[in-house]
């Protein structure tokens, strides 16, 4: 979704290395999800932030969000083979027409290099 | 505690035909969402249901078209079956909204 801007596309990493996912929107967020995708398979909820500032960590991976820059980015620290995969993040913008429904970003595909 | 479940999990139908797809969530989870993957136009919602109603749907053809049962499991159906309509189709559960969805492995559908 052009609403939802996701950078970069693509990532390829050395294991060990640091990276950032950044995704933003084109309106004010309510609620940001992270979730995480093997090739073909369901999402995995990561995490939620809902408040500006708002920063949470799972194992080594950290979202935060901000809230005046409508942007969320996800950083991964010492990254591994098992953090391979499609990120995707999911908007929730509180409004009466997207209730009850994400609007999600087209995904960073990461590959982790051994 | 079981996560959501989908069956099938992969499907082979002909352009005009008809499919069912169905989703059961986690116990007590009441919401169930449905979405679309497909590699160009990404993942798409679809429709949203709890206890039974539909709060909210995607900008999809009226072929397309679900309903949730009262133990909350779901189904969703899509008629007359196009190419286009090859995708990966994801259904979410959660407690009583969209907040921390969880989702299936998904049902893979090919239309040939």
């Amino acid at each position: 979704s052009q609403e939802l801007e996701q950078s970069p596309q693509s990532l390829i990493v050395q294991e060990g290395k640091n990276l950032t996912i950044n995704c933003t929107s084109s309106k004010t967020l309510y609620g940001l999800y992270w979730y995480k995708q093997k090739y073909g398979e369901g999402l995995i909820f990561l995490m939620m932030l809902q408040k500006g500032g708002e920063e949470k960590s799972h194992e080594k991976i950290t979202a935060k969000l901000d809230e005046k820059k409508q942007q969320s980015s996800l950083h991964i620290t010492a990254s591994q083979p098992s953090h391979a995969g499609i990120y995707l993040c999911g908007a929730d913008w509180g409004l009466m027409d997207s209730s009850y429904k994400l609007i999600f970003g087209s995904g960073t595909r990461l590959l982790v290099r051994p | 505690k079981a996560g959501v479940t989908q069956t099938p999990r992969y499907l082979i139908k002909t352009r005009g035909q008809q499919v069912t797809l169905s989703c059961s969530p986690i116990s007590g989870h009441r919401s169930v969402s449905w979405y679309q993957q497909t590699p160009g136009q990404g993942l798409q919602f679809l429709f949203e249901y709890f206890s039974e109603t539909q709060r909210n749907k995607g900008n999809f053809p009226g072929r397309f078209s679900g309903r949730q049962f009262s133990n909350s499991r779901s189904e969703m159906n899509v008629s007359t079956l196009e190419l286009g309509d090859s995708a990966l189709y994801l259904c979410a559960s959660s407690l009583a909204g969209m907040y921390e969805q969880y989702f299936g492995p998904g049902t893979r559908l090919t239309v040939t």
